[in-house]
């Protein structure tokens, strides 16, 4: 069943601004990180990833930033828009298992 | 690009029966499969490992007798929920790689138990 009082971190960006999403992930051994898109009742959908031995990297509009030294990710997502509306979850890896984090939901006001 | 599909996407089911879910790769063969299970505003929680020709490996807190887990082949595993009850209702989500770097996810399962 539900959790109760749990509730998804929440960043309201205004159209046409750059949105940043925060992750701090748990392993120091993973070598291996994804941002997932999620929209309501449907399954993620993968946004970029990036490997271990980089600190950057980017794709259409969105920029992922992995610091190791302090375990954490981020997703830049530049212009955003409308559809960018949803929850994204980083995950971490190490081999094929997936670890997700909390995740944040994304409010785009026009 | 590479599609994995469930079935069904959604289910309901009276308390004390059992409900199957069911986990394909369409394109593509795999050896492992990855079983999810998200309640409403949470995150992804792993409960098993799907493994071909092998048992599932089950994470901590998860009852394998209750979340019955079979990779029948190379391109479907199959979760079953026994005995369900209210709490066991959930959105399950399955996962398969096509390699190490290349993780696809199915479009999930909206399970109510009532």
């Amino acid at each position: 069943g539900e959790s109760v009082g749990l509730h998804l971190p929440t960043l309201s960006v205004q159209e046409g601004d750059n949105s940043i999403i925060n992750c701090a992930y748990s392993n120091s051994a993973s070598d291996y990180f994804i941002w997932y898109k999620q929209e309501s009742g449907k399954g993620p959908q993968f946004i970029i990833d990036i490997r271990s031995n980089m600190d950057k990297r980017q794709g259409q509009r969105v920029t992922v930033l992995l610091n190791k030294t302090v375990k954490h990710l981020s997703l830049q997502i530049a212009a955003t828009q409308p559809g960018d509306s949803a929850v994204y979850f980083c995950a971490e890896s190490k081999t094929y298992k997936y670890i997700f984090g909390t995740g944040t939901r994304l409010k785009v006001l026009a | 690009g590479a599609v994995v599909s469930q079935h069904p996407s959604w289910v309901i089911c009276k308390s004390g029966t059992s409900v199957k879910i069911e986990c394909r790769s369409l394109d593509f063969q795999a050896t492992t499969m990855f079983w999810y299970r998200q309640f409403p505003k949470q995150s992804l929680m792993l409960m098993a490992t799907s493994n071909e020709g092998s048992k599932a490996t089950y994470e901590q807190g998860v009852e394998k007798d209750k979340f019955l887990i079979n990779h029948a082949s190379l391109t479907l595993s199959t979760l079953t929920v026994t005995s369900a009850h209210p709490e066991d209702s959930s959105f399950y989500i399955c996962s398969a790689p096509r390699d190490i770097y290349e993780q696809y996810f199915g479009p999930g399962t909206r399970l109510t138990v009532t």
